[in-house]
């Protein structure tokens, strides 16, 4: 079964540290990989999309990496503000499926 | 700047009463997609189409159905809403199957009492 996870469930931070979340697919066999944000109660923001022949993609103080054979994805989020707060899930559509499937998302707490 | 559209953005209605829930894109995009999100749960796809006149049911079952007469519209109909289906619906759309970048409308909050 084509799975997606994502570790840690839940993330709390003070302001101004770096950190890193995690994704993780059961078949390499993808088109690309997509990071998502989202704020309570409202729609999926999309973040970066990286190419199944990409390694990383940055945009501004986020960095997304790709490793497909080990079926792994990084999204790095460089000096952390409250803003920052919400719930990030990463998308894969795999080659042999007819959706994106959906990680159950890494809850991120940024403490002033 | 993703330009899909989702109308009302938050409903409450009454137990049996019929209501659609709309979901626009003017990306011209082929596939589109509706899931339906519990607070702080995972998302679970509803329904998809891959163009006019598609329509196929999505990894959780629902009494909910779609049409889709026309690329840009994609809406969403409960014929008789119960408090079961209170939650929120997210309607998205991609370029392609695959490589293309999946948008997402900002959702509809639905309160059936």
């Amino acid at each position: 079964k084509q799975e997606v996870t994502q570790i840690p469930a839940a993330l709390s931070v003070p302001e101004g540290e770096n950190l890193v979340l995690n994704c993780s697919f059961t078949d390499s066999a993808i088109y690309n990989l997509q990071w998502f944000r989202q704020d309570p109660g409202k729609g999926l923001t999309s973040l970066l999309l990286i190419q199944s022949s990409q390694r990383e993609q940055t945009s501004g103080r986020l960095n997304a990496s790709l490793d497909k054979s080990s079926g792994r994805s990084t999204l790095y989020i460089a000096a952390s503000q409250p803003g920052d707060s919400a719930t990030y899930l990463c998308a894969v559509p795999f080659f042999y499926g007819q959706n994106f499937v959906f990680g159950p998302g890494t809850r991120l707490s940024v403490l002033p | 700047e993703a330009d899909i559209y989702q109308t009302p953005r938050y409903l409450v209605i009454g137990t049996g009463k019929k209501i659609t829930l709309e979901c626009s894109q003017t990306m011209g995009h082929d596939k589109m997609y509706w899931y339906q999100q519990d607070p702080g749960m995972e998302l679970h796809l509803i329904h998809y189409s891959y163009g006019v006149n598609s329509t196929e049911k999505g990894d959780l079952s629902s009494e909910s159905t779609v049409s889709r007469i026309r690329t840009e519209h994609f809406p969403l109909t409960l014929e008789s809403a119960r408090p079961s289906h209170t939650s929120q619906y997210l309607c998205a759309s991609s370029e392609a199957w695959g490589w293309g970048e999946q948008y997402f409308g900002p959702g509809t909050r639905l309160t059936v009492t």
